[in-house]
Order: structure tokens, then sequence, then C-alpha cells
């Protein structure tokens, strides 16, 4: 059964930095790539960050574009977000999220974690 | 980016109903669409993607039709469980985007 456990949430200034970790099992962790997914409270959902199966593509959201940092550990199948410069509107609950191919060789995310709440208030 | 639109954003239905919920892209897409069910509390979860196939264990009143820019989720006769919110997403160009959703509530 696959997976996913988010840590690492809480709240933290303005300004401040989290680092947010995924715990993956039920799975081969090396071969997938991998993404983080928010939800601001009462709002939809929000793609994040992408980081494939070898770390050696990673993709941001403009929003978090240099301030968040995706990252993994294939050896601890483990999935990271370094998050600095944190501001009120990153207030949200963070979801790993797998990803799988479709037919066309298309990625897109099947499986995801329960989340970690991460608030960003004074 | 692309940015998607979901209509209606609420869809108020009796049990056993059927419930349309449609998805538009600001440019295509082609088959690159999934549709993900939310439940109060709980995570996203999978039920469509390349536009019409169901994931695993999706029961198969749920059906996914469209291309381009055009999608839309039938959900033929509903279930009490049914009752959700459900978003569409594209996944054909970075950044992935979400629709704003559209919420499945009791009539």
């Amino acid at each position: 059964e696959v997976q996913l456990v988010e840590s690492g949430g809480g709240l933290v200034q303005p300004g401040g930095s989290l680092r947010l970790s995924c715990a993956a099992s039920g799975f081969t962790f090396s071969s997938f790539g991998m993404s983080w997914v928010r939800q601001a409270p009462g709002k939809g959902l929000e793609w994040v960050s992408y980081i494939t199966s070898s770390s050696n593509v990673i993709y941001y959201a403009d929003s978090v574009k240099g301030r968040f940092t995706i990252s993994r550990d294939n050896a601890k199948d483990s999935l990271y977000l370094q998050m600095d410069s944190l501001r009120d509107g990153d207030t949200a609950v963070y979801y790993c999220a797998r990803g799988s191919f479709d037919n066309a060789g298309f990625y897109f995310c099947d499986y995801w974690g329960q989340g970690t709440l991460v608030t960003v208030s004074s | 980016e692309i940015v998607m639109t979901q209509s209606p954003a609420t869809l108020s239905v009796s049990p056993g109903e059927r419930a349309t919920l449609s998805c538009r892209a600001s440019q295509s897409v082609s088959s690159s669409l999934a549709w993900y069910q939310q439940k109060p509390g709980q995570a996203p979860g999978l039920l469509i993607y390349g536009a019409s196939t169901r994931a695993t264990g999706i029961p198969a009143r749920f059906s996914g039709s469209g291309s381009g820019t055009e999608f839309t989720l039938t959900i033929s006769s509903l279930q009490s469980e049914d009752f959700a919110v459900y978003y569409c997403q594209q996944y054909n160009k970075w950044p992935r985007t979400f629709g704003q959703g559209t919420k499945v509530e009791f009539k």
C-alpha cells in the first residue's frame, strides 16, 4: 500500500524558515517523481514544486521560486521542502504527492499524503 | 500559465441523480487533465486522469470526457459518499494548475 506521511509543519513567524519532510513507503520511491501541493485554509489547491526521480529536473511555482527548495533522499525514501522567507500567504496545509505518467507520457499526481499544516503568523 | 475554470461553483443534487461538472482550460491541454475528489478534512484523491481514465478502484459511476479546452466529470447516480469538492487539474504544462473547485452538496 502506497503511504506518504508529511511532517515538520508548525507555527513560524514571517521571515522565518521551516523544513517539511515526506516519508514514503509501499512503492519504489527512487522510481517516481514527487510534488508538493498546498491548500490555504478554506481555499483551493495550489501546486508548489516538482522533482524528478533522480533530482535532475526541478520546477517551482512562481509564488515560491527563490524562497522554497525541494529535494529528496532516495536512500531514505524521503522528500523535503525547505521553506525560507516565509510569508503570511504561505499559510496552508502542505501535501506531498507521488507522480505517475499517463499513456501520453505526461506526469500527474496519483497518491497524496494527509498533509501538514504550516501557519505563518506573528 | 494555464487558467482552469470550473463550473458551477456549487452543485445541489439529490442522491440518485446525475451530476455534471465542467472544467475549461484557457488553452489546449490535450487530454492531460485529472479530476480529484476532496472530502472535508481529507487529502484529495485521484478519480480520473488522461481526461477519461478512471483511477484504480474508482466506481464506474464516475466518468470523464473531453479534450483540448473543455472537460466534463459526470457522476451517473450520486451516492451519499460522493458529496465533496471536485477539482480539475491540467498536467500538460508547467506550472500545473487547478480549477477553483466545484462543491457537490446535498439538495
